[in-house]
């Protein structure tokens, strides 16, 4: 039973558009989201995170929107460059500090 | 200020063999979670250690145990190995409380 859901498993976006990538959840005592990115051969790098409190976070290029109502959040990268192609992992933890529960990641491809 | 390091980088093990994975924490972080990436899937919680202590758990067999140490590194181990332990092994370390985590480069372990 997936509880964190990434229902695309790859996405292309060309140069300079924008990037989206959605993530469903299921538990609702998820309290707190993040959104990682993998680099092959590497560990996953924190992007930027959101907590239930709250219905959106910017940081520069990357945007976080959470629909704590239809347990949906979402990831807009604008505009998106070719070195944010990797693979996206949306994460959920039911409090700070706890352990994430991953969903399955989208690949992204942004061609230039 | 050092990030996660995870050694070895790659692993081959026999069926039915001990393992021993290696992780040190990043400067501060008291906190150390140990994930499971299969090929094409979303990183699976193991364990997490807090000061030493286990301090939750994924669904994971006895067969995989851990030990953190007063320095914060820690040590996954896995016993009696099966062919379906291959995977990518994360470590995480994150400062208690703190909601993001920082990963490692993991270990690729092959077990034949």
């Amino acid at each position: 039973d997936q509880q964190v859901k990434q229902n695309s498993p790859s996405l292309s976006v060309q140069e300079g558009r924008i990037s989206i990538l959605n993530c469903d959840y299921t538990n609702s005592m998820f309290d707190y989201f993040l959104w990682y990115k993998k680099y092959p051969a590497e560990g996953p790098t924190f992007l930027i995170s959101i907590s239930s409190i709250k219905d959106k976070n910017e940081d520069g290029r990357f945007t976080v929107f959470l629909n704590k109502s239809a347990k949906h959040l979402s990831l807009h990268i604008v505009p998106s460059q070719p070195g944010d192609s990797a693979v996206y992992f949306c994460a959920a933890s039911a409090r700070y500090g706890q352990n994430f529960v991953f969903g399955p990641g989208t690949r992204l491809s942004v061609l230039p | 200020e050092t990030g996660v390091t995870q050694s070895p980088t790659h692993l081959i093990k026999t069926r039915g063999q001990q393992v021993t994975l290696r992780c040190s924490s990043q400067s501060g972080h008291n906190t150390v979670s140990w994930y499971q990436q299969a090929l094409g899937q979303g990183p699976q919680f193991i364990f997490q250690y807090y000061r030493e202590e286990e301090n939750g758990r994924g669904n994971f067999p006895p067969r995989f145990s851990g030990l953190q140490f007063p320095n914060y590194s820690s040590e996954l181990n896995v016993n009696a190995l099966e062919l379906d332990d291959s995977a990518l092994y994360l470590c995480a370390s994150q400062f208690q409380g703190a909601p993001e985590a920082f990963f490692g480069q993991g270990t690729r372990l092959t077990v034949v």
